[in-house]
C-alpha cells in the first residue's frame, strides 16, 4: 500500500514541460511528499519534497494542492535524459518510505 | 562528494551458495536502509538502521538474509544458502536523520543472479 496513486506511463515532447500528477488522498497532516526517479538500472534519485508549500530546487518545482490531496512534479524544460520512471512517495515514517509502481516518463525528441 | 558507494555491482552465483554484499553509506550520515527490487514486487525495504543499531527489519523476507552494520561506515547484507528467488537489485541507501524532512540517498545497486 503506497498510499499514492500515479498514471503508469506519461509522454512528453523534448523542451517542453513534464507536468506529472499524484493523488495522495489520505495523507496525513504531518506526512511528507517526496519524488524520486530511477533511471534504467541506476539507483533511485532524490528530486524533491514538500511539506505544504510549494517548492523548487534546481531539478524540478512540486505543487501542492491546498487540502494536500494531490501533487505535481514540473520538469521545466524536459530532456532525453528525463526519461526515468518517476516515484511519489508520502512518508509513513521517519523510515518507511513506500514506493509504487510510479510513473514511466519518457520525453520523445 | 562520494555518494553511497555499493559492492558488488554485479554477482553471479548458483544456489546454496553464500552471498555478502556490502555498502558504504555517504559520510556524516546516521542511518542505513537496504532494499531489495524486483519486476514482480517493485522496491521493498528490508532492514533499516539507526546510530548502526538494526531498528526495523520486519521487512527480511527470512532467516536466510541477515544485515549488519559494524561502524558507522560499512554494512554488509548476507543470504545463506542463496537460491534463484533471491534475484533482485539490491540498494542501500544512506540518511542523516534528524527531522521528518530528511532524505534517503540511493546507492547504485547489486544485481544480484542466483543460478
Amino acid at each position: 500500500d503506497a498510499k499514492t496513486t500515479q498514471p503508469p506511463s506519461m509522454d512528453c515532447a523534448e523542451g517542453r514541460a513534464a507536468n506529472l500528477p499524484c493523488n495522495h488522498s489520505t495523507i496525513s497532516g504531518n506526512e511528507y511528499v517526496y519524488w524520486y526517479r530511477q533511471i534504467h538500472s541506476q539507483g533511485p534519485q532524490y528530486i524533491i519534497h514538500g511539506l505544504k508549500n510549494n517548492e523548487t530546487n534546481e531539478m524540478a518545482s512540486l505543487i501542492i494542492t491546498e487540502d494536500r490531496k494531490s501533487s505535481t512534479l514540473i520538469l521545466p524544460h524536459a530532456t532525453l535524459r528525463d526519461t526515468a520512471v518517476y516515484y511519489c512517495i508520502v512518508r509513513l515514517g521517519v523510515h518507511d518510505m513506500r514506493f509504487g509502481a510510479g510513473t514511466r516518463l519518457t520525453v520523445k525528441p | 562528494d562520494a555518494g553511497v558507494i555499493q559492492s558488488p555491482r554485479h554477482e553471479v552465483t548458483e544456489m546454496g551458495q553464500e552471498v555478502t554484499l556490502r555498502c558504504k553509506p555517504i559520510s556524516g550520515h546516521n542511518s542505513l536502509f537496504w532494499y531489495r527490487q524486483t519486476m514482480m514486487r517493485g522496491l521493498e525495504l528490508l532492514i533499516y538502521f539507526n546510530n548502526n543499531v538494526p531498528i526495523d527489519d520486519s521487512g527480511m523476507p527470512e532467516d536466510r538474509f541477515s544485515a549488519k552494520m559494524p561502524n558507522a561506515s560499512f554494512s554488509t547484507l548476507k543470504i545463506q544458502p542463496s537460491e534463484p528467488r533471491d534475484s533482485a537489485v539490491y540498494f542501500c541507501a544512506s540518511s542523516l536523520e534528524g527531522g521528518r524532512g530528511d532524505t534517503q540517498y540511493f546507492g547504485p545497486g547489486t544485481r544480484l543472479t542466483v543460478l
